[in-house]
């Protein structure tokens, strides 16, 4: 079965550190991989997304996300958290194939400490 | 461009009435796509819709919930009658095209008495 994990509900990040936000995925052929944000009471936003072409995808705000076929992974990462970077993060993947429905990881909820 | 419109905000209602929930896309996006978020079930997608056809409704819970998106600038989704266990933030989102990212709405948050 295709799926995304998000293998951390919760991420502490003392402010200036970097970050990593982790997803995994697991579906047939060439995936397209997306990561959006959610701060409170708000609707998601779209971050970056990789199709094809470099691994290293820059999105929004700083945050860029490695895409690594072998490990089946697309993390997303920042060199120096800000604590407005507080907020959930949520991965996504489209597999080939499928009727376009995104599939949604859990989501991972990133704490920026002062 | 304004973004994805929702409305209302906020929907307080009690047990056994109707909810209409309505959304603007974003003018030219040809998607546009009904989730529910809650705590326990995460973000779920409940319908979508391509040039106002509706393509997949296998997300839909019951048949007490429905969608239509009339013209390309409108869509609704309607639950009758409604129950506890809807209550959660709906959301809608609008896409240009299949391989494009989605953009969502501020979400309706729902209650239900």
């Amino acid at each position: 079965a295709q799926s995304v994990a998000q293998p951390e509900d919760q991420v502490n990040v003392a402010e200036g550190n970097p970050l990593t936000v982790k997803c995994t995925y697991s579906v047939s052929g060439n995936p397209y991989l997306f990561w959006y944000v959610q701060y409170p009471n708000r609707g998601l936003q779209f971050l970056l997304k990789y199709i094809t072409g470099d691994n290293l995808v820059k999105g929004s705000y700083g945050f860029e996300a490695e895409f690594n076929k072998s490990q089946t992974s697309f993390h997303l990462k920042k060199p120096s958290a800000l604590v407005s970077d507080s907020a959930l993060y949520f991965c996504a993947v489209r597999a080939p194939g499928s009727n376009y429905q995104l599939i949604w990881g859990a989501g991972t909820k990133l704490i920026i400490k002062p | 461009d304004a973004g994805v419109i929702q409305s209302p905000r906020h929907e307080v209602t009690e047990m056994g009435q109707e909810v209409t929930l309505r959304c603007k896309p974003i003018s030219g996006h040809d998607y546009l796509f009904w989730y529910r978020q809650t705590m326990m079930r995460g973000l779920e997608l409940l319908i979508y819709f391509n040039n106002n056809v509706p393509i997949d409704d296998s997300g839909m819970p019951e048949d007490r919930f429905s969608a239509k998106m009339p013209n390309a600038s409108f869509s609704t989704l309607k639950i009758q009658p409604s129950e506890p266990r809807d209550s959660a933030v709906y959301f809608c989102a609008s896409s240009p095209g299949r391989y494009n990212e989605q953009f969502f709405g501020p979400g309706t948050r729902l209650t239900v008495l």
